[in-house]
């Protein structure tokens, strides 16, 4: 079963906008990570946050993770148009089983 | 650095065939790597993980048999789809991390596979 479901499937925004994008699991998770994939390439890793961290910045991007609510959000501050990829959220529950379990991704859309 | 190669990046291929797919890590060494499939507008489904050196563990529901996967060196890891049919026509990913499972993955720039 899918372990990650981001919301909206897409988004299309203007350049300077702010993007949202918010992502939602159903188990317990030792870490959450975000992804960008431009079309047809592999996937750039954004940031990592711990199940034990609430907020985490880099740059124009904010992720926060709600433990209770199992879900969380990354902000993207002042888009560009080269911001237009697919974003996935990643979870992990660690231990000797560990793997990433991918959501279905946000289609972010930045028009110029 | 942790630059994670694919090759090829597109395959063609008859139905009834066998390809070869590598995942290289370029600028260090990989004690683990990953593949993973990516059919259209979907999420990446984890096929298998694989140590240098060792066999593969294959995630339930992927056939050994069909994607055979050899990670016989620190930088190279290769999956092979043997007899592909058009159902296994999809985009296939790998990652490399330097230690383990849990450490972080970098990957690759994927490759589509197209079966007639």
């Amino acid at each position: 079963s899918q372990q990650g479901e981001e919301d909206p499937q897409a988004l299309s925004i203007q350049e300077g906008e702010n993007a949202t994008m918010n992502c939602s699991y159903k188990t317990s998770i030792n870490n959450l990570q975000w992804y960008r994939q431009n079309s047809g390439r592999g996937l750039v890793h954004l940031i990592l946050i711990r199940s034990n961290e609430r907020e985490k910045h880099s740059g124009r991007l904010r992720v926060t993770l709600d433990t209770s609510k199992k879900s969380s959000s990354l902000l993207i501050t002042a888009s560009r148009a080269a911001d237009t990829a697919s974003y996935f959220c990643a979870t992990d529950a660690g231990g000797s089983n560990y793997k990433l379990t991918f959501g279905k991704g946000t289609l972010l859309t930045v028009n110029p | 650095g942790a630059v994670v190669s694919q090759h090829p990046s597109r395959v063609i291929c008859k139905s009834g065939t066998s390809v070869k797919i590598e995942c290289r890590s370029l600028d260090f060494q990989a004690t683990t790597m990953f593949w993973y499939r990516q059919f259209p507008k979907q999420s990446l489904m984890l096929m298998a993980t694989s140590n240098e050196g060792s066999k593969a563990t294959y995630e339930q529901g992927v056939e050994k048999d069909k994607f055979l996967i050899n990670h016989a060196s620190l930088t190279l890891s290769t999956l092979t789809v043997t007899s592909a049919h058009p159902e296994d026509s999809s985009f296939y990913i790998c990652s490399a991390s330097r230690q383990g499972i849990t450490d972080t993955q970098y990957f690759g720039p994927g490759t589509r596979l197209t079966v007639l």
